[in-house]
């Protein structure tokens, strides 16, 4: 059975410095990987989607994503992180872009001044 | 284009009664799927709809959980009765029928159940 690790479920750093959110990512097969976000009082939205058009995954607001066979990770990153960052990040898996979604528990974001 | 919406946004009920959870999707979305959060953990698959039928339900929990989906538009899922763990946050996706790489689950901002 999939499943998906977000190590930390808390993550704090300055503004201005690099995100980091870790995911890794359990599959006998080549998944569709995808990263949500969820800003307060919102709904999940895709922040990018990996399908196997190439390995490093560009998305909104300046979020990207490496993905690793070798290492099955997804992690997300961002050079230079924004207050406006502040969220929960969901990474996760499917087997078929139509097909359930399985999601990590989930990473808060918290971003100092 | 109007998104997913869901309603109510916060329900709170006691134990052994009913509640009724409804999902919009986007219009012309033929793919509509319920997930669940519960107290903080991972959001959790409960149904996929295919228009009117149920194309997987492999993750709703029990036989107290109902969802139905007439006619291919809106989705209800009723819990009857509902029970304490059954509090959380209930999403719903919608998704086009014919999925293009660009495509996604979009998800509505959620139900927040409270049972007491």
């Amino acid at each position: 059975a999939q499943s998906v690790t977000q190590l930390g479920s808390h993550v704090s750093v300055s503004e201005g410095a690099l995100v980091l959110l870790r995911c890794n990512y359990s599959s006998s097969v080549p998944p569709y990987l995808f990263w949500y976000v969820q800003y307060p009082n919102q709904g999940l939205q895709l922040l990018l989607k990996y399908t196997s058009a190439a390995t490093l995954v560009k998305g909104i607001n300046g979020f990207e994503a490496e993905f690793k066979k070798s290492e099955t990770s997804f992690h997300l990153t961002k050079p230079s992180a924004h207050m406006s960052d502040a969220a929960e990040y969901f990474c996760a898996v499917g087997y078929s872009s139509a097909s359930k979604i399985i999601f990590g528990s989930g990473t808060r974001l918290s971003i100092r001044p | 284009e109007a998104g997913v919406t869901q309603f109510p946004s916060h329900s709170v009920i006691e134990k052994g009664q009913t509640v009724t959870l409804r999902c919009d999707p986007i219009s012309g979305h033929d793919n509509l799927y319920w997930y669940r959060r519960v107290m903080g953990k991972e959001i959790k698959f409960l149904l996929h709809f295919v228009k009117e039928s149920k194309q997987d339900e492999s993750g709703m929990p029990n036989n107290r959980f109902l969802a139905e989906r007439t006619g291919g538009t809106y989705s209800t899922l009723k819990v009857q009765p509902a029970e304490l763990e059954d509090s959380g946050v209930y999403f719903c996706a919608s998704s086009p029928l014919q999925m293009l790489d660009t495509d996604t689950q979009y998800f509505g901002p959620g139900t927040r159940l409270t049972v007491l």
